[in-house]
């Protein structure tokens, strides 16, 4: 089962930000979160992942909470591409596990 | 850089019959992962292949099997269809397999069964 929670859908206007919030209340210590998202019909895409510090790349940026407990990822200027289900998995940090994908967060941009 | 490439992208099949995907992973990646999403839900571990051996296996029947060859592509075979099969099934590839080393996936193979 996958340990993290998230809401079920969200809307964010086109050129705003948008916020997607995660709660992993169980992480451990050696547990990254991750970020992907799926536009339909495609494959899940890697955005950025994360252990303690706030991450920043091209795409996006994800906040953890000092606690770890949550986090949120922020996609500074939505458009209407970024329209897509994304999902939180946190994952160790040693060792091969697979990554476990819960239902995720369907994000509409809206013009 | 050509990302993960899987074929065939569409297939249809009758139940009982057997099919084959394909998968070539990113150049440089060494292990290669599958996943089956159905309609609505998020992708499903099947397996995780390195260096041409299993690595791990996720809760499905042995109908499923899978293979990395020397060029680190992958085969999934899947036996005996039942209608249950029909879904999008993922290739993922990374870099040796460690937590922080992200997969990459292809766009799937959508499989109808009927």
């Amino acid at each position: 089962d996958a340990k993290t929670t998230q809401p079920t859908s969200m809307d964010c206007a086109e050129g705003r930000a948008a916020n997607l919030p995660c709660n992993h209340s169980t992480i451990s210590g050696n547990e990254y979160v991750y970020w992907y998202r799926q536009i339909h019909s495609q494959g899940p895409q890697y955005i950025i992942h994360g252990l303690k510090n706030n991450e920043t790349n091209e795409m996006a940026s994800l906040i953890i909470t000092e606690d770890r407990k949550s986090s949120t990822l922020i996609l500074p200027h939505a458009t209407l591409r970024d329209t897509a289900v994304y999902y939180c998995i946190v994952r160790p940090t040693s060792g091969n596990t697979p990554l476990v994908f819960g239902k995720g967060t369907r994000l509409s941009v809206i013009a | 850089d050509a990302g993960v490439t899987q074929s065939p992208t569409h297939l249809i099949k009758t139940r009982g019959q057997q099919v084959t995907l394909r998968c070539s992973p990113i150049s440089g990646h060494k292990s290669v992962s599958w996943y089956q999403q159905v309609l609505g839900q998020g992708p499903q571990f099947i397996f995780q292949y390195y260096e041409k051996e299993e690595r791990g296996r996720g809760n499905f029947p042995d109908r499923f099997s899978a293979r990395q060859f020397p060029n680190y592509s992958s085969e999934l075979n899947v036996n005996a269809l039942l209608l249950g099969d029909s879904a999008l099934y993922l290739c993922a590839s990374s870099l040796p397999p460690q937590g922080g080393s992200p997969l990459h996936f292809g766009n799937g193979t959508r499989l109808t069964v009927t």
